[in-house]
């Protein structure tokens, strides 16, 4: 299985300021085709994971554009330009270049 | 807009079957995407069950193989998650999901069910 690794596990952010998580897999994520399957989740407490990112950099529609994601391989960043209180809740990596799909533990941003 | 929901039983007896049902409303089954099944145990993180396509071709998590059937029916618009000889260790919130994709692969798993908290308890 390929393993994805997040840091920080918990993180927190002022309001108004950037936010910024690492996800590392134990394998490439690129696939045959020439995609990279690295996509990044949120969670609200109570709530049921959301897409935010997919293939590394693209944003799933009705994101705001403060969320951005980077990287290449094994290593990606979600980064967050300036937080604001809806953003809090947990993060989750995800690959789905092969079988299992897997996910990093999450990373929890809480407000300072 | 597409909608996911899941329905069955809340409590499912150590050694039972845990059955459930994604029911898809606002766009067909039958279409381009892959359709899976996710759990959470409380307080705890994502782990992929399965997924089926309309076709009914499936692929598992090979640490729950044994165990799962992932099914579709079509005519209902629905897709189904079947864990036979459950522990409390299967005790966990289950959401079904859209696996989307277009012509250059997966766009990730765009829309998920609310979930359902299924316990496993005498």
């Amino acid at each position: 299985d390929i393993v994805m690794t997040q840091t920080p596990l918990s993180s927190p952010v002022t309001l108004g300021q950037p936010a910024s998580i690492s996800c590392r897999s134990s394998q490439t994520l690129v696939y045959n085709d020439g995609n990279t399957y690295l996509s990044w989740l949120h969670q609200r407490p109570g709530q049921p994971p959301r897409l935010l990112i997919y293939k590394i950099s693209n944003r799933f529609s009705g994101v705001p554009d403060r969320f951005s994601g980077s990287g290449a391989g094994t290593d990606f960043t979600l980064k967050i330009s300036r937080v604001e209180a809806e953003d809090v809740g947990v993060y989750y990596c995800m690959q789905t270049k092969q079988f299992p799909y897997t996910f990093g533990q999450g990373t929890k941003l809480e407000i300072k | 807009q597409l909608q996911l929901q899941e329905s069955g039983p809340g409590l499912v007896k150590p050694s039972e079957t845990l059955s459930l049902i994604c029911t898809v409303s606002g766009g067909p089954i039958s279409s381009s995407n892959w359709w899976s099944w996710v759990r959470q145990p409380p307080g705890k993180g994502l782990e992929w069950i399965g997924e089926t396509y309309h076709s009914g071709d499936t692929n598992y998590n090979p640490s729950l193989k044994s165990r799962v059937t992932i099914s579709v029916d079509k005519s209902n618009n629905q897709f189904s998650l079947k864990l036979n000889s459950v522990t409390a260790a299967d005790t966990a919130f289950y959401y079904c999901v859209r696996d989307a994709f277009d012509g250059s692969g997966s766009l990730g798993f765009d829309s998920w069910g609310l979930g359902i908290l299924v316990t496993v308890s005498s």
